[in-house]
Order: structure tokens, then sequence, then C-alpha cells
């Protein structure tokens, strides 16, 4: 079956680690996301990618890096310049946003310890 | 950019009962606008989508409608049952989505 892999699904961080949450996809999708959920919150977006090789920040950016060297992976960089990365992190992937939703992966939830 | 607002934050309805959650959207030019169930610990499911050209669209027991005009849609669960409790979420989109800030739906048994 298609769809988007997150892993790991719980990820534990100290003070001024960077971790990589990653994000997987088998649909074929072009475009793929990163956003940022908060309790009683909506999605932020943090990076956006519609192609190989070229992202773009989102509305929250600061503190996260991403690339996109092959169509099917996205991976999400929390960098220790983030000051508060305690959130439950999702990926998604879609086909044309002029048409579809997006499928979302199952998240990660990130806690600094 | 586009705003989209979501009421209410939380509904509790007795099993069987209706709910209904709108939201409002900003800019004319949003032209697709799926709804999302969220479950606890959960990625978002897409349940339901509606196209600007478009006014109302059922599945079963969920019905989405659209008001260009007014720039308010609105999702409809009827019969609802304990299954139903999730978090709702709502979006605009005209190339970018735009989500609303959720509403946490419970059903009574």
């Amino acid at each position: 079956d298609g769809g988007i892999t997150q892993s790991p699904k719980y990820l534990f961080r100290k003070e001024g680690q960077n971790v990589t949450l990653s994000c997987e996809q088998n649909l074929n999708h072009d475009a793929m996301y990163w956003y940022r959920q908060d309790p009683g919150q909506g999605l932020r977006l943090i990076y956006y990618s519609q192609i190989v090789n070229d992202f773009q920040k989102g509305d929250i950016a600061e503190g996260y890096s991403v690339s996109r060297e092959k169509k099917e992976s996205f991976p999400l960089t929390v960098t220790s310049a983030q000051k508060n990365p305690t959130a439950f992190y999702l990926c998604a992937s879609n086909k044309d946003t002029r048409f579809y939703g997006y499928t979302f992966g199952s998240g990660t939830r990130l806690t600094v310890v | 950019g586009e705003n989209v607002e979501q009421h209410p934050s939380t509904l509790s309805v007795q099993e069987g009962d209706s709910a209904v959650i709108k939201c409002t959207y900003s800019d004319s030019a949003s032209n697709y606008f799926p709804w999302y169930k969220q479950e606890l610990g959960k990625g978002p499911q897409l349940i339901i989508d509606i196209r600007s050209n478009v006014g109302e669209k059922k599945d079963q027991r969920i019905a989405v409608t659209l008001n260009k005009t007014a720039k308010h849609f609105s999702l409809h669960i009827t019969e609802t049952q304990p299954e139903d409790s999730a978090v709702y979420f709502c979006a605009a989109s005209m190339g970018q989505f735009y989500f609303g800030t959720g509403t946490s739906l419970t059903v009574i048994p």
C-alpha cells in the first residue's frame, strides 16, 4: 500500500543536540511538507518542497533545516537553534494542491529532556 | 495571505445527534476546501473535500457545504457515533494550504 512513513514515532532530544526526523513516501508525489502541531493550535508550516533539490521556508522555519535529495525522502533536522522544539511533527505529501488534499504521515512526537 | 477561522474549538454531542463545524476564509481565490479528522497521537486523515464549483457534497453520514459569497464552509456529521470523537481541521487552498485551528469533537455514548 502507498503512504507516508515517519520515524521515529517518539524522539527525545537533549539540550544543544540536533535531531533528524525521517519522512519517506511511496506515492510518487512531487510535493512534500513539514508541519508543527502544538496543543490547541493548528498546523504551522515549517518547510516545503515541490521538487527534488529545491525547498522553501514556511511560516516557522527558524531553527529547522531540510533536504530533498530524493523524491521519496524529505528529512527534517531540528537544530539546537530551535528554542522550543517540543511538539508533534507531521510530514505530508501532495499530488496537486489545486485539486487534492494532503496525505499525512502518522507523526513524530519530539520531547526535549 | 489566506486566513482560516474555525468554530467552535470544542464540541460535545450526544450519540445519535448531529454535529456542525464551521470555517470562514478570507481570500476569494481559494478554490479547494478539505476536511481532516485527527485521532489522538495520529496524523490527520482526509475525510471529505469540496471544490469551489460545488455547493454541497455528501459521503454517507458526512456532508460539507460551501458558500462562496459569504466565504464560509461547514462540516456536518449526522447520527454521530463514539468513534467520531476526534479533532477536525478545515483547510482552504489556492495552491498553498491554510488550516483552521481545529475542533475537538466528543460524542457522548
